[in-house]
C-alpha cells in the first residue's frame, strides 16, 4: 500500500536548468495536487488536476507545468530553473472534497 | 469563499499538559473540515476530519475536534501532551460550492517541553 511517491526525494539544480518531478498514486484518486511549502508561507498552490487529461492552475503556476497522461501519475516541470523555486514540494491525492488528502513526502529541490 | 485561521503560528505545552490549537475558518457552504499533522521531514498527514456527522471528531494519536457552527471554529484537542505531538500542524476547509481546492491554514507548530 504505497499511497502517493514523489520522486526524487532531493535534487539540486543550478540556475536555467529544467526538471520533472513524478508523482505517482495507487488509490485510483480523480484528483491530484501540486503545492510548495516555503517556511512561513505555508502550503501554495501551483497546479492541480480534477482527472486524466485535465489540468488547472492555483495560486502560484508561473514557471511551472503539468501533465496528467494518466489517471495514476502527475508530472511537474521546471523548465528555467530559478533560485526563487527553491522550496520543498508536495504532491496529495485525493477521492473528492470530503475525502480529504494523502500527501507524498516532498521533493526538496534546491536552485543555485 | 472560504478561508481558515490559525490563532498563533507556536504553541508550547508540558508534557502531559492539554494540548489546544485554534481554527477558525469561514465558509458560504457547510463546510468539510480537515486537520492535519507534518512531522519533521515528512509530508501531512490526515489526522481526523469533519463531514457534516458527528460535531465531535476523533482522530488517530489521542487527538479530537470539535465542530461548532455557531462560532465558525474547530479546534483541535489532546488531553494530555507527549513529546511525540511536536510537530506541525494544519487546518483545511473545504466545501460543496464548486471549488476543487481546499484552503489550509498556515499552520500551527507545536512545542512541547519535558
Amino acid at each position: 500500500n504505497a499511497g502517493v511517491t514523489q520522486t526524487p526525494k532531493f535534487r539540486v539544480l543550478k540556475t536555467g536548468q529544467s526538471m520533472t518531478l513524478l508523482c505517482a498514486q495507487d488509490m485510483n484518486h480523480e484528483y491530484m495536487y501540486w503545492y510548495r511549502q516555503d517556511p512561513g508561507m505555508g502550503l501554495r498552490l501551483i497546479h492541480y488536476s480534477v482527472g486524466e487529461g485535465t489540468t488547472a492552475k492555483g495560486e502560484v503556476p508561473d514557471g511551472y507545468n503539468v501533465s496528467r497522461l494518466k489517471k495514476q501519475n502527475f508530472l511537474l516541470g521546471l523548465e528555467s530553473a530559478a533560485p526563487s523555486q527553491t522550496s520543498v514540494y508536495f504532491c496529495a491525492s485525493s477521492a473528492g472534497l470530503n475525502y480529504g488528502y494523502t500527501f507524498g513526502s516532498g521533493t526538496r529541490l534546491t536552485v543555485v | 469563499a472560504q478561508s481558515v485561521t490559525q490563532l498563533g503560528s507556536h504553541v508550547s505545552v508540558s508534557e502531559g499538559a492539554l494540548v489546544l490549537l485554534r481554527c477558525n475558518y469561514s465558509s458560504s457552504v457547510p463546510p468539510y473540515l480537515f486537520w492535519y499533522v507534518q512531522y519533521p521531514n515528512q509530508g501531512l498527514q490526515l489526522l481526523l476530519k469533519y463531514t457534516s456527522a458527528a460535531t465531535l471528531v476523533k482522530g488517530i494519536n489521542g487527538f479530537e475536534a470539535e465542530f461548532k457552527k455557531s462560532e465558525t471554529s474547530f479546534h483541535l484537542t489532546k488531553p494530555s501532551a507527549h513529546m511525540s505531538d511536536a510537530a506541525e500542524y494544519f487546518c483545511a476547509v473545504s466545501s460543496s460550492g464548486g471549488s476543487y481546492i481546499p484552503t489550509f491554514g498556515r499552520g500551527t507548530s507545536l512545542i512541547v517541553h519535558p
